[in-house]
């Protein structure tokens, strides 16, 4: 099946700082990838569609300026948390649409993001 | 709002045994279920998807039903291994969102 991959896996980042995060499709294009986030014992959560060429959507209470979403090009989607606090720490997973079944998603290994 | 339910938080069987995990849904109308695997700290990984139109789907020694009456999924492991151990989460899709249950731990034992 198609590979997603994440960069980094894990950071830690003080207070007040910015972090960003890759998503890259390694084998195939993604015109749409979907960022999630997962706290501990709890289910995945969509926070943002990421559009190639166009704005991100934004699923309500997910502060846009807060989780910038670039979608550089076809195969990389970035997810930069601006001046993170500890309540920003989670498990960070971003995802891309598969080309062979319809609707069937591919997901990254995801990020963990611990905010000092 | 929609609200989506997995049996327990935690299943414990006999390796050989079959595994059965629920997933039960409200105030929604999905297109599609997928039933996902997690191990712990890892992304999910794709194992089936079901469509409103279908009622039963099988992969290897996975099955999938789907009642869109009942609002009710339910995925079977037959002949389970402790590979199988990992969390499973079911997720109802529209279009390509999708929205997904807290998951169930399955532990096999030896």
């Amino acid at each position: 099946g198609a590979v997603v991959s994440q960069h980094p896996s894990r950071v830690i980042c003080k207070s007040g700082t910015s972090v960003k995060i890759e998503c890259r499709s390694l084998d195939f294009q993604a015109t749409t990838m979907f960022w999630y986030r997962q706290f501990p014992k709890q289910s995945l959560m969509l926070m943002a569609t990421s559009n190639e060429g166009s704005k991100a959507t934004y699923e309500q209470g997910v502060e846009k300026d807060k989780f910038l979403i670039n979608h550089a090009s076809l195969t990389l989607s970035t997810l930069t948390v601006t001046s993170a606090h500890p309540e920003d720490s989670s498990f960070y997973i971003c995802s891309a649409p598969g080309q062979e079944i319809i609707n069937e998603q591919f997901f990254g290994p995801g990020t963990r993001l611990t905010v000092l | 709002s929609q609200k989506i339910e997995q049996n327990s938080e935690a299943l414990n069987i006999q390796e050989g045994k079959t595994a059965t995990l629920t997933c039960n849904y409200t105030n929604y109308s999905p297109a599609y279920l997928q039933w996902y695997r997690q191990d712990p700290g890892r992304g999910p990984v794709f194992l089936l998807l079901i469509r409103e139109n279908e009622k039963e789907k099988r992969k290897e020694r996975l099955k999938v039903t789907f009642d869109t009456t009942l609002k009710q999924s339910l995925f079977h492991i037959t002949a389970s291994q402790p590979a199988d151990s990992a969390t499973y989460l079911c997720a109802l899709g529209d279009d390509y969102k999708l929205s997904f249950g807290a998951g169930t731990t399955v532990t096999v034992r030896a």
